[in-house]
């Protein structure tokens, strides 16, 4: 257990909807990473943020949009859905600078466009 | 601009034989580097981490991984490959560009073990 939790884990949804996939980064972890896994294009890097800022910006979509909250959780919108959307969503976490490198990924979240 | 090139995508071994997967880096900065496994439907589980202290690294389940500079290499190798090794492995370098550290992660080797 990475002691990073995504949810949901599994989700399916039709084309032009939007959800919400939610990270709670391990305890104490300040930045949060984004990426998406799909067959076709492997892991990319979405979005980077640390203790509630924007850090990084990836390949991330304007459909696509996310925030780290005051408690550290982090939240990542997806809308107006599309089939080549449907991937597996990592979110990860690290501690804050002088705390080590080493980043923890959470067990994905599945999301299935139809 | 940093990269990471795994080179091989599929590696096939007999149980109990010697594996050993390939990666090469770029990296304008002292990296940091990083082994991680993806088993069938789960995440990606750290499995070894170099970051500037002994060049060889220990990991779980028995791997190890061999930093050389000289060569720009992060090689991963275990002694005698178990069935529950079959998974993806992903090479990873982490390094800084201005205020935030990136991770860039190379294309995954797929390792098939035999009976």
């Amino acid at each position: 257990d990475s002691g990073v939790t995504q949810t949901p884990k599994h989700l399916i949804t039709a084309t032009g909807q939007r959800v919400t996939l939610r990270c709670s980064p391990r305890s104490g972890d300040l930045s949060v990473y984004w990426y998406q896994q799909s067959l076709d294009q492997g892991l990319q890097f979405l979005i980077q943020y640390y203790n509630g800022e924007e850090r990084a910006k990836g390949n991330i979509l304007e459909r696509f949009s996310a925030q780290q909250f005051p408690d550290l959780h982090s939240e990542l919108n997806l809308s107006s859905l599309e089939l080549g959307d449907s991937a597996l969503y990592f979110c990860a976490s690290r501690a804050g600078r002088g705390s080590g490198n080493t980043i923890y990924f959470g067990e994905g979240s599945w999301l299935t466009v139809v | 601009a940093q990269s990471v090139t795994q080179l091989d995508s599929h590696v096939s071994v007999s149980e109990g034989t010697p594996v050993l997967l390939r990666c090469n880096y770029s990296s304008s900065y002292s990296p940091s580097l990083f082994w991680y496994v993806q088993h069938p439907n789960k995440g990606l589980q750290l499995l070894l981490k170099y970051t500037s202290a002994a060049t060889l690294v220990k990991g779980i389940n028995g791997f190890e991984a061999e930093f050389k500079k000289s060569e720009t290499s992060f090689h991963l190798t275990k002694p005698s490959a178990h069935m529950s090794d079959a998974a993806e492995y992903f090479c990873v370098v982490s390094d800084r560009r201005g205020s935030a550290r990136q991770l860039t992660f190379g294309s995954g080797t797929q390792l098939t073990v035999l009976p």
